[in-house]
């Protein structure tokens, strides 16, 4: 079973807008961590947002934030005032307590597109 | 900056040849990781490590094999290359429960 679910395989928005890309994921662990990742067409793996499943507050990083609802089991990346530069595959990824936090499982990803 | 290098970046290699894929990092992180993605597809997890002498097999069956002597250095090793194995290789490295810096990746295409 898919540990890691990115149901839009495609998005598009216009550029300044704001964008969500959603991420679902499956664990029984209580202690599991959540990162995105982004990556150009020139094939680079960019982290850029993390959130701990003990966080109390959704991780921001500059125009990246973290929607994360833990009861639903969902780690959505929102991306403010899209960019030109912004479209890439992004992929969703988690650590679990249970492998030690030592494998990282990524999801399928979503492709953005943003269109000027 | 992340200090992660893998050589070569790209191989054309005949059907049965032995290569090794190497993956070095200066960043004196724990853990290593090797990754098989298409273009525009998903990584798939084929081995990792966390430490000197600790190899773990990931969810993608691979007939590939890795070893991890030092902790600056993680290769991956196939015996008997084949056109199957014509992907993308991705190499991460990271310290903790931290965030993967990766390489800039090894692109594979067997004949």
């Amino acid at each position: 079973a898919q540990k890691i679910t990115q149901t839009q395989p495609g998005m598009f928005v216009q550029e300044k807008e704001a964008v969500t890309l959603d991420c679902t994921y499956d664990t029984s662990d209580q202690s599991y961590g959540l990162f995105w990742y982004k990556q150009p067409s020139s094939g680079e793996m960019i982290f850029l947002i993390y959130q701990g499943s003990y966080d109390e507050q959704n991780a921001t990083e500059g125009r990246y934030s973290l929607n994360f609802q833990k009861a639903r089991k969902s780690a959505n990346l929102v991306i403010s005032a899209s960019q030109l530069g912004d479209s890439a595959m992004y992929f969703c990824a988690m650590r679990e307590a249970k492998t030690s936090y030592d494998k990282v499982i990524f999801g399928p990803g979503t492709s953005l597109s943003v269109i000027p | 900056e992340a200090d992660i290098y893998q050589t070569p970046r790209y191989l054309v290699i005949g059907t049965g040849k032995k290569i090794t894929l190497e993956c070095s990092q200066t960043m004196g992180h724990d853990k290593m990781y090797w990754y098989q993605q298409d273009p525009g597809m998903e990584l798939h997890l084929i081995h990792y490590s966390y430490g000197v002498n600790s190899t773990e097999k990931g969810d993608l069956s691979s007939e590939s094999t890795v070893s991890r002597i030092r902790t600056e250095h993680f290769p991956l090793t196939l015996e008997s290359a084949r056109p199957s194995h014509t992907s993308q290789y991705l190499c991460a490295s990271s310290r903790g429960y931290n965030e993967q810096f990766f390489g800039p990746g090894t692109r594979l295409t067997v004949l």
